[in-house]
């Protein structure tokens, strides 16, 4: 089965800041990946899919890329509501889905 | 409104058994693929199942392969995860979730969980 991995696991930062986060798959997943974000208490809500396109409704200021088993989620200029864990996951049609460990993006 | 309604949940002995139900309602269900995700405590996303739009594909996460069944009544728009032979790490909130774009890949609508709890 495929294996996320996210990195870091916890980021400080400042509203405004750029903030990346990244992901990798133990094999090449091409761009089957998607991102999402979570508020404690909450269900996770999609922001990313297919590696790179925004989900509707989903700012602007977020945007993903990559594709084989390296990708990246950024946020241009984080705003307060941004502050949550983000969860990259995969797709193989022939194996298992399968979600990264997380990432806490906390103010700094 | 689309929306995913869990129930089923509760508390349950190590190696009993435990129906969850999620009602959905607001979109074409017998066109989408479905999954089940779970959180146990304090801990990150699970991906537990998937299930294709005619019910007759299946995919499981090792974890729980054997011991679970996902299944739909795409009359009732209904789907359905069988649990069996629960063990104490298979408790977590357990989320009944669409597929976005109807091939499995990611997950776009979620319902607000059903908590599940193994312990004697």
């Amino acid at each position: 089965d495929i294996q996320m991995t996210q990195s870091p696991s916890t980021l400080s930062a400042s509203v405004g800041d750029r903030v990346t986060i990244t992901c990798r798959a133990s094999q090449s997943i091409s761009s089957w990946l998607a991102w999402y974000q979570q508020k404690p208490g909450k269900a996770p809500k999609l922001l990313i899919y297919k590696a790179s396109s925004l989900e509707s409704g989903v700012p602007s200021r977020f945007s993903g890329s990559g594709s084989g088993t390296e990708f990246t989620l950024t946020i241009s200029s984080l705003q307060p509501d941004d502050f949550a864990t983000y969860y990259c996951q995969q797709y193989n049609s022939f194996s298992p889905n399968s979600f990264g460990q997380g990432t806490k993006l906390e103010i700094k | 409104e689309v929306q995913l309604v869990e129930s089923g949940g509760g508390l349950v002995q190590p190696g009993g058994s435990l129906r969850l139900s999620c009602a959905a309602s607001g979109f074409t269900f017998s066109s989408y693929w479905m999954h089940w995700v779970r959180q146990a405590p304090g801990k990150g996303l699970v991906w537990v199942s998937r299930i294709n739009s005619d019910g007759r594909s299946t995919t499981y996460a090792d974890s729980v392969k054997g011991r679970f069944t996902i299944s739909r009544d795409n009359a009732k728009n209904t789907l359905y995860l069988q649990m069996n032979s629960l063990r104490a790490e298979d408790t977590a909130v357990y989320y009944c979730v669409r597929d976005g774009r109807r091939d499995g890949s990611d997950m776009d609508v979620w319902g607000k969980g059903t908590t599940v709890t193994v312990s004697s």
